[in-house]
């Protein structure tokens, strides 16, 4: 089955202690994002991957790394999180990042820093 | 800066009616627009639109797009309590067609 994959599903963590997220695609999919999502803000690109090795800031990627070693994962890695990260976060992916395709999104992390 | 912004922020309606949501935009090297229905979970896709295919159509579903106005309508006919989510709109511009811009979303609540 074509999907994308997050693990975990549910974080809770105190500030200050790194974290991985981990988001896998199984379609070849070249274009690769994190979303966070808030309310009243709606969905906000934090960092994306046109393909293996290239990566580029989003709208939000203040507290962020990402990695692109592998064309089927995207790690989003938060050194040292903040209360102000605690979000729902949303891993997605795409044919192509040049040509419009429709992008599928992971299940989401919901993460909670205290 | 791109921006998307969706009307109304929420909806209640009856089973049966129908709704029209709407999404304006202001992007620059404008690419697609895009559909999303967010129940409890991940967004799923419903529509794209380019200027190549400026109308679409599934079941109940349809939307078009405006580019002369900047914007775009989604329409549900004889709503369902099934179609009650959060619908997004998102907009893909300039040389990385794949980065969209999101609205906040209009809550639809379809009641019996």
């Amino acid at each position: 089955e074509a999907q994308v994959t997050q693990n975990p599903r549910y974080l809770i963590t105190v500030t200050g202690k790194k974290l991985t997220v981990t988001c896998s695609q199984n379609m070849n999919h070249e274009y690769m994002s994190w979303y966070r999502q808030d309310p009243g803000l709606g969905l906000r690109q934090i960092y994306y991957s046109m393909n293996v090795e290239v990566t580029d800031k989003g709208d939000v990627p203040e507290g962020y790394k990402v990695s692109r070693k592998e064309k089927r994962n995207f790690p989003l890695i938060l050194e040292s999180p903040s209360p102000n990260q605690t979000s729902l976060y949303f891993c997605a992916s795409s044919l192509s990042g040049r040509i419009s395709y429709e992008q599928y999104f992971g299940p989401g992390t919901r993460l909670t820093v205290t | 800066e791109d921006k998307v912004v969706q009307s109304p922020l929420s909806l209640v309606v009856h089973e049966g009616d129908t709704v029209t949501l709407n999404c304006s935009y202001e992007v620059t090297n404008f690419r697609s627009l895009l559909w999303y229905k967010q129940e409890k979970k991940a967004p799923t896709f419903l529509f794209m639109l380019t200027s190549s295919g400026i109308e679409k159509k599934s079941g109940r579903l349809s939307s078009i797009l405006d580019k002369k106005e900047l914007s775009s309508i989604l329409n549900i006919t004889a709503t369902q309590t099934g179609d009650s989510a959060i619908y997004l709109c998102a907009v893909g511009s300039s040389c990385t067609a794949s980065k969209l811009t999101f609205g906040t979303g209009t809550r639809l609540q379809v009641t019996l």
